[in-house]
């Protein structure tokens, strides 16, 4: 157990459809990054956020945005899917930015795009 | 460009050692992170080096060479519940992201 919590943990969407995903960071964590995994793949950095502001971006496209809260929850939206946006997607928190601390994995949520 | 290297696939039997290697060209390094992931699971931290040398714990061990910019696992006594992924990722001190290894599969027989 991490203390990292996603929803949800699988769902199916139609291709041209959007989609949001969900993830509560570890208590006093303030940074969240998102990750992208295909299977037999290892993670792809879309994203980090940091007290409220994106810090980092990889090299996605712009349907793929963010938001964190006050709390440091954190969400990702994927607009305009397509059939290769399958994946798991992964939320990651530390304490502090990436550099030099431990990242927490929540379970991921598992994106099926049809 | 960023490019890290791992096996895809490697065989082990139960009670037995193995080594799994991981080699970088990263345009930063700051640290080299291992997880384990088990299928369907999220990654979960194993370990972080940032100065050369080897590093234990318990049945698990890593190495690092900056200089070579290689980095490798050791699992001793193996057993069945080691059968997952291993991913490295280097640490680039870019303040925001990890370049991950796509992740060697372990599989351990009887």
């Amino acid at each position: 157990e991490t203390g990292v919590t996603q929803s949800p943990t699988h769902l199916i969407k139609t291709r041209g459809q959007q989609v949001t995903l969900r993830c509560s960071s570890q208590s006093g964590h303030n940074t969240v990054s998102w990750y992208q995994q295909a299977l037999g793949q290892g993670p792809q950095f879309i994203f980090q956020y940091y007290r409220e502001e994106e810090n980092g971006r990889g090299n996605f496209p712009p349907r793929f945005s963010g938001l964190q809260f006050p709390n440091y929850s954190s969400e990702l939206n994927v607009n305009a899917l397509e059939l290769d946006d399958s994946a798991l997607y992964l939320c990651a928190s530390s304490l502090g930015r990436t550099s030099g601390n431990t990242i927490y994995f929540g379970e991921g949520s598992w994106l099926t795009v049809v | 460009g960023q490019n890290i290297d791992q096996p895809t696939e490697m065989t082990a039997t139960e009670g037995a050692i193995v080594q799994i290697n991981c080699t970088y060209q990263t345009s930063g390094f700051n640290g080299l992170f291992w997880y384990q992931q088990h299928a369907g699971e999220a990654p979960t931290f194993l370990s972080y080096n940032v100065l050369d040398g080897l590093e234990e714990k318990g049945r698990f061990s890593s190495f690092l060479s900056r200089s070579k910019g290689y980095s490798y696992l050791l699992l001793k006594e193996l057993q069945m519940k080691d059968s997952a992924s291993y991913l490295c990722a280097v640490d680039l001190d870019s303040n925001y992201q990890l370049i991950w290894g796509a992740g060697t599969k372990l599989i351990i027989k009887p």
